[in-house]
Order: structure tokens, then sequence, then C-alpha cells
């Protein structure tokens, strides 16, 4: 149980185009949802934290109007990177998790990996 | 702010051999703490959290608030323990929010 999913796995774009991805909780009901980004060789960084049918908290540094962050409901959150540029590229992971889970556990997706082109 | 350190990117032992991993924290609170793990082209799961006192796959880390580390330590490592290993920490009452270490690649060799 505890399955989530990202869509899509992988995704080129050209530079100046925005770009949409999903993030499903498959077997629960995700009261609160994150997006990291990840650098090649770095650790995970926190971008936003998301709860469903309010605003996302996005963390400093972070360009809000850049990572458009939408948790329209308990199973489903995006993450629309708009203006997409190169610098953009890199790997973005998503996890979820529930109240009522111990100590509300985060359960992650398996990662999109952007390139901008 | 809070602060996860790994200060190993890469541990190469041999299997049966121990292994351990370091973790140090800045944190002025009693933060939760844990470990997680990706193995190669999976996903990232979690192995085992502080306040559990858990051993999980012959796994166990010890919280020294003295020395705010969170050393991960395996008697005798097995080849599928090779993995990239992440210490994360939460402070209380921030959601659950994880602050993630560097990580530390384990390679077990036979």
């Amino acid at each position: 149980g505890a399955v989530v999913s990202q869509h899509p796995s992988r995704v080129i774009c050209k530079s100046g185009t925005s770009v949409k991805i999903e993030c499903r909780s498959l077997d629960f009901q995700a009261t609160t949802m994150f997006w990291y980004r990840q650098f090649p060789k770095q650790s995970l960084m926190l971008m936003a934290t998301s709860n469903e049918g309010s605003k996302a908290t996005y963390e400093q540094g972070v360009e809000k109007d850049k990572f458009l962050i939408n948790h329209a409901s308990l199973t489903l959150s995006t993450l629309t990177v708009t203006s997409a540029h190169p610098e953009d590229s890199s790997f973005y992971i998503c996890s979820a998790s529930y109240s009522g889970s111990f100590y509300n556990e985060q359960f992650f997706g398996p990662g999109t990996r952007l390139t901008v082109l | 702010a809070q602060r996860v350190t790994q200060p190993e990117k890469l541990l190469s032992v041999f299997k049966g051999a121990p292994v351990e991993l370091k973790c140090n924290y800045s944190y002025s609170g009693s933060p939760e703490l844990f470990w997680y793990v990706q193995y190669s082209r999976q996903r990232l799961q979690l192995l085992l959290r502080h306040i559990s006192r858990e051993s999980i796959k012959g796994f166990t880390a010890d919280l020294n608030k003295g020395e705010t580390s969170f050393h991960l330590k395996k008697p005798f490592a097995q080849e599928e323990d090779s993995a990239m290993y992440y210490c994360a920490l939460s402070p209380p009452a921030a959601g659950n929010k994880l602050t993630f270490g560097g990580g530390t690649r384990v390679l077990v060799k036979p």
C-alpha cells in the first residue's frame, strides 16, 4: 500500500515552454504532498508543501510564479514549470503523506526527469 | 535553520564487514530523525526512524543528542545493502517537512 506515482517519468522540452508534472497517490488520500528537486549527485531539496484545497507553501528561494503547484484533490498534485529554461533541468520528486500514518510518513514517487533544451 | 550533514559521499566495504554511515545534524530543539534508502532504479523509501528504535534489515541507528548525531550501523553488510542512503530531519510542528543530508553511497563488494 501507500503507492505514489508520477507522470511523466521523463520529459524533454524547448526553452520557454511550460511543463506539467503530475503526482498521484494511488491507494490512499494524501492530505499533504511535497515537491522536491534533485540535481545530479546532490540531495533532495524541498521546494514546496501543498495541502489539498489550499495554496502551496514554498521554501525560501523557490519562485512561486515559476513553479506553480496545484493540489486540487486528495489524490493529485501537479507541478507546472512555467517558461522553462535549461537551468530548470533537474529531477523532480514528489511525496505524499496522510494523517493517521505513523508519524505522517512520506511516501515517495519515482521522480520525473526534466530536460530543457 | 536546520542542517543535516553526511560527511562520507561513498563507503565501500566488503561483504560481511561492518558498515557505519555518519549523520550529524544541527537543530536547536528535538527533531525527528530518519534514514531513507534508495536502491538502484528504485524510489526513495523509509528505512528507519529514531522514534521507533527499530532494527530494519539489520540496520540500527542511535540518536546521540549530545553529539547531535544519528549514525546508521550494520554489523555485517550484505551485497543487497548497496544503495544510496539519506539521513533526514524533521523539526517538531513542521508539518513533517524533511531536510535531507547529502547522501552516502554504499557499495558492498563480494
